[in-house]
């Protein structure tokens, strides 16, 4: 497709249950982040990929949280023992370049029960 | 750290009403701010930016001045519509290191337009 696609649209787990997320960029972004946006409030960051490596992941919450995306384009983002505090909507977004506009996904709701 | 205050929702307005939404911002260095709304049912989209202090930004109608003095983004529409109805971000991008670009965002403000 033409924009960013996240998948599943919707997750429910529950407590210490294993999650993955996944985001297909568009075509040719190089740059891809990662943010969390909890109800009411704005996203926040969690991780930035420049190619394939993590140029910053100064916002993963913990070590629970890790994302990868090995070929420079699809990225997994990866919850483990989640908790009722990951419920949210886990949001991807592509750009051409640093600096360069973000274009978002719909996001991927997570509900831990 | 980098932060972004916009006035807390929800707005409600009648159709064709003057709609201000405030943003004030603190950052290091000279960011880059923005506008993104977010329909209902659908992702964040840019709604409009500005690279620098006096730049406007504009679309749909909308537009935003970039106040360095006094670190504002106030988003403005001089008549709104039912379909402007949706949760609107202010937000600014700031180089973090390390070749990041990190996106701030508001908390966001929920606009209903009513007929």
């Amino acid at each position: 497709g033409a924009g960013v696609s996240q998948t599943p649209s919707n997750k429910v787990t529950e407590k210490g249950k294993y999650v993955e997320l996944r985001c297909d960029p568009i075509s040719g972004h190089t740059a891809l982040y990662w943010y969390r946006q909890s109800l009411g409030q704005g996203p926040e960051f969690l991780i930035y990929f420049q190619g394939t490596g993590a140029a910053d992941d100064s916002g993963l919450p913990n070590d629970r949280f890790f994302a990868v995306r090995p070929e420079g384009s699809v990225s997994t983002l990866k919850i483990q023992r989640t908790e009722r505090g990951d419920s949210a909507v886990y949001l991807c977004a592509s750009t051409l370049g640093p600096g360069g506009e973000l274009f978002f996904g719909e996001g991927s709701r997570l509900t831990v029960l | 750290g980098n932060s972004v205050t916009q006035m807390e929702g929800p707005v409600t307005l009648s159709e064709e009403a003057f709609l201000t939404i405030n943003c004030t911002y603190t950052a290091t260095g000279y960011p880059s701010l923005f506008w993104y709304v977010q329909y209902p049912g659908e992702g964040l989209q840019l709604l409009l930016k500005a690279t620098k202090a006096d730049d406007k930004g504009s679309n749909k109608g909308f537009e935003a001045t970039y106040r360095k003095e006094t670190t504002s983004f106030h988003l403005e529409k001089g008549s709104v519509q039912v379909s402007d109805s949706a949760v609107y971000f202010c937000a600014l991008s700031a180089y973090s290191g390390a070749g990041s670009y990190q996106l701030t965002f508001g908390k966001g403000t929920k606009l209903s337009v009513i007929p």
